[in-house]
């Protein structure tokens, strides 16, 4: 089946650093997704993508969709303490309503 | 405005002990999709319902079920638990079948232990 590998794995920098990591697959995705999941709640949507090479921000964070349809990267600039949590890359292959997500990447902030 | 309501919470069940988890959607939606997200791993799709038919389904075993009521909340039933069903069980809901975007909101989940 479908799968996306995520990395890095876990992540510790120190506050004001900047982030990147990405997302790679085997099959090509018509739409990228990350998402953001702290402890005991629900994954929240920070960006969607939808278009080979469209580049999209949301505040201090920026995603692409690769030009292959197969690979995604997200950038935290100037990561804050409250960027802590677990960010998780999902595609969506066919439109049908069900997303396809990566291991996820743990990410700690040193104030 | 209400958000996705999962329930119970948590929960704590024995190996071949029967579950149902519960889930009412955001006010309007009429699609809601159930996912598994066991510990260290993102979250694995299981069943999208719509309109009370089924309309997806993940590589789960015959043990899980689900449906969809008129008033578009839902259920997911697992029987004869093993120890591997432990999980958070997300529900997540969206106007729309084909929706997976902005409109596809998760509620926080019911943490399913069993022991």
């Amino acid at each position: 089946g479908q799968q996306l590998n995520q990395s890095p794995q876990s992540m510790f920098i120190q506050e004001g650093e900047d982030v990147s990591m990405n997302c790679t697959s085997s099959s090509i995705f018509n739409t990228w997704l990350w998402y953001k999941q702290e402890p005991g709640e629900g994954p929240v949507l920070l960006i969607a993508l939808y278009k080979a090479g469209e580049l999209t921000s949301n505040g201090r964070l920026t995603a692409q969709f690769g030009i292959t349809r197969k690979d995604s990267f997200l950038n935290i600039s100037a990561s804050i303490p409250s960027d802590v949590g677990i960010y998780f890359c999902a595609g969506d292959s066919r439109g049908q309503g069900n997303l396809i997500f990566g291991k996820g990447t743990k990410l700690s902030v040193k104030p | 405005d209400a958000g996705v309501t999962q329930s119970p919470t948590h929960l704590i069940k024995t190996r071949g002990q029967h579950v149902t988890l519960r889930c009412s959607p955001i006010s309007g939606h009429k699609s809601v999709s159930w996912y598994q997200q066991v510990l260290g791993q993102g979250p694995q799709f299981i069943f999208q319902y719509y309109e009370k038919e089924e309309r997806g389904r993940g590589n789960f075993p015959d043990r899980f079920s689900a449906r969809q009521f008129p008033n578009y909340s839902s259920e997911l039933n697992v029987n004869a638990l093993l120890l591997g069903d432990s999980a958070l069980y997300l529900c997540a809901s969206s106007p729309s079948p084909r929706t997976t975007n902005y409109g596809y909101t998760f509620g926080s989940g019911t943490r399913l232990t069993v022991v």
